[in-house]
Formats: C-alpha cells, sequence, structure tokens
C-alpha cells in the first residue's frame, strides 16, 4: 500500500453522464497529481495542486474538472467524456509540489479505470 | 523540447543484471532523474533517484555521466518478479517544470 487510495477503480459511463473520480492521501503531503494512462502510451500529467492551489493544467479539456478541497482529497468530475478518454487515470501525492518538481518522490495510487461507452 | 526516450522492451533471464538507458537531452541544472516500476493493475512505484554520477539503494543502482543527457537504471540479478515496466521521470525545470515520464520499458524476465 502507498497511502494514496482511488475510488472507484473501475468506471464505465455514457457520454451524457457525470460521474466523479475521487483520491485520498493519507501521507501528510501537500502536492497532488492527476495524470492519464492510455493503453501503450506514457503518463500524461494533468493537473498539480500545491497547497490545495492548482499550479499546472497541461491543456486539458474542460469536460474534465479538478477539485482539492484540502490537501487530503482530491477529486476530477467528469462530464460529457468522449470514447478516446478511456485511460486509467492516477492520482499521486508528493511532499512539495514545489520546484524542481522532479525531486520529489511520488507516491501514485492504484488508478481508476475508466471507459467511456 | 523535453523529451524522454526509452527502449519500448527488454528481455532477461532470472539472475541476470539489467541496464535500461533513457535519454533526456535537454535537462536543466536543477532537475533530478527519476525511475519508477509499475505492474499491471497498479501505479508506478518509486525505484530510485539521482541528480550526477552514481545512486545505489537496496534494489537498484542508477548512473548518471557527467553530461546528465541519459541515465542508465541497472537492476542486478533480476528475478521473475521484477517482469514490469520502468519508466524514468525528467522534470525540465527550465522548460517550466514540465513532468514528462518516458515512454516506460517493458522489461520481461524469463525463467
Amino acid at each position: 500500500e502507498t497511502g494514496v487510495t482511488q475510488t472507484p477503480r473501475h468506471l464505465v459511463m455514457g457520454m451524457t453522464n457525470k460521474k466523479s473520480l475521487k483520491c485520498e492521501q493519507h501521507l501528510g503531503h501537500n502536492a497532488m497529481y492527476w495524470y492519464k494512462q492510455s493503453a501503450k502510451k506514457p503518463l500524461e500529467l494533468m493537473f498539480v495542486y500545491n497547497f490545495k492551489e492548482q499550479t499546472e493544467n497541461n491543456s486539458v479539456p474542460s469536460r474534465f474538472s479538478p477539485e482539492c478541497p484540502n490537501s487530503s482529497h482530491l477529486f476530477l468530475h467528469l462530464h460529457t467524456l468522449q470514447p478516446e478518454d478511456s485511460a486509467l487515470y492516477l492520482c499521486a501525492s508528493s511532499q512539495d509540489g514545489a520546484s524542481p518538481p522532479s525531486g520529489d518522490t511520488q507516491y501514485f495510487g492504484p488508478g481508476t479505470r475508466l471507459t467511456v461507452l | 523540447l523535453a523529451k524522454t526516450t526509452q527502449p519500448i522492451s527488454m528481455d532477461s533471464y532470472e539472475g541476470q543484471e539489467v541496464n535500461i538507458t533513457c535519454s533526456h537531452n535537454n535537462i536543466a541544472t536543477n532537475d533530478y532523474i527519476t525511475w519508477y516500476q509499475q505492474f499491471p493493475s497498479q501505479g508506478p512505484r518509486f525505484i530510485i533517484q539521482g541528480y550526477k554520477t552514481k545512486v545505489t539503494n537496496e534494489v537498484a543502482s542508477l548512473f548518471i555521466p557527467a553530461d546528465r543527457k541519459s541515465s542508465t537504471l541497472s537492476l542486478p540479478r533480476v528475478s521473475l518478479s521484477d517482469t514490469a515496466v520502468y519508466y524514468c521521470l525528467v522534470g525540465f525545470y527550465n522548460q517550466g517544470g514540465k513532468l514528462i515520464f518516458g515512454q516506460g520499458t517493458e522489461l520481461s524476465v524469463k525463467p
């Protein structure tokens, strides 16, 4: 166990549905991340939150909406998704998202396998 | 343009040493190099991190040449349980701190 949990582990939704992914970290970290991992592709960073403030948004479509109510919880709200959004969505946390970002070890959750029909 | 490049796949046998190299030509002075391991249906797990020269921990070594444009993850005496995908991560601090994962190297260890 890494100390980062994600729910649900699997999600199937239609293109008109609205759903949310939840991530919780029990490590006392201050930074949290959302990644997308499509089949046979590298992890793509979507959003970064540092001390509850969004510090990075990598040109993610507005149908993905993150929310970070506190340093321990991170949500990804989904609406009107497309079939190409089907992927494994990974949440991670690190002690401090301050620069340099590559020096901060990230702890990943198990991911949510999302299928959009 | 920030980019990391790794071999797509590698094969090995139990007991052998495996070396996986990652190229990161545009690495900045402030950047660290981090390697992660990922098993199916799990999130990546931290293996090792380095800045320059050589770093060793209980599971791996990381070799970084003086120009830091590449790095090599070394797994000594691999076992079947080391079959996984290995990713290198560089932050490319001088390009806005973009966290760029390599495409991953799928290591298959055979008996």
